[in-house]
């Protein structure tokens, strides 16, 4: 089993819809969790942060972390055109004084896209 | 924009021969990371540094060296590349736990 599993998608919505993006994980040590959002041929831009577990809001982008189902959502509300992008889930355990626990562990991405 | 900036952005190179990526920060953060990006296989980390002179090896380290001797410089080698490496390399930053940002990206490919 993969560390992270994300459903590659591709994912196609009309304009407005509520979109909704997961992944599950296996490492229960995780504890930092992060989507990214990727446009094609650009970096990743950082989307939402998270601590454990819980919610998180900004606009229209809510990220949820259940950590006793090892499983993280982002939901778009009212999605654009402008959304259409792929997007990565990311998390990390807490960092140790070498630092490898700054390392991420990344899902393979789900490419959206929103039609107009 | 998280002060990153990659060298070069593009490259075509033969099979056998040393490639040297430049990461570059204005940010004086601590850490610093070179990924790989491919079809497949999502984003993979190939070195990381904690500091100066500090670095360690990620998942597909193989082929590949890096090199850190100041703070805002970040080198990744390949010292003698192949077709396999062809792919698109990020740089990456973090100075919170867990957060990381990313560079524009070097597409590279290896005839």
């Amino acid at each position: 089993q993969k560390e992270v599993e994300q459903d590659p998608g591709p994912l196609s919505v009309p304009e407005g819809a509520i979109v909704s993006l997961n992944c599950t994980y296996s490492n229960s040590a995780f504890q930092y969790f992060m989507w990214y959002r990727q446009y094609s041929r650009k970096g990743p831009e950082l989307l939402m942060y998270t601590y454990s577990s819980g919610n998180k809001e900004d606009g229209r982008f809510t990220a949820q972390v259940d950590k006793s189902s090892k499983y993280i959502s982002l939901f778009i509300r009212d999605s654009q055109p402008s959304d259409s992008a792929t997007y990565l889930c990311a998390m990390s355990p807490l960092a140790n004084s070498g630092g490898s626990n700054y390392k991420l562990t990344f899902g393979k991405g789900t490419l959206l896209t929103v039609n107009p | 924009d998280a002060g990153i900036t990659q060298s070069p952005r593009h490259k075509v190179t033969e099979t056998g021969t040393p490639v040297t990526l430049r990461c570059h920060q204005t940010e004086n953060h601590r850490y610093m990371y070179w990924y790989r990006q491919d079809p497949g296989h999502g984003l993979r980390l190939i070195h990381y540094s904690y500091g100066v002179k500090d670095t360690d090896k990620g998942e597909v380290s193989d082929g590949y060296s890096v090199s850190r001797s100041k703070t805002e410089d970040f080198l990744l080698t390949l010292e003698s590349a192949t077709s396999s490496q062809t792919s698109v390399y990020f740089c990456a930053i973090s100075y919170r736990e867990g957060e990381q940002y990313f560079g524009p990206g070097t597409r590279l490919t290896v005839t």
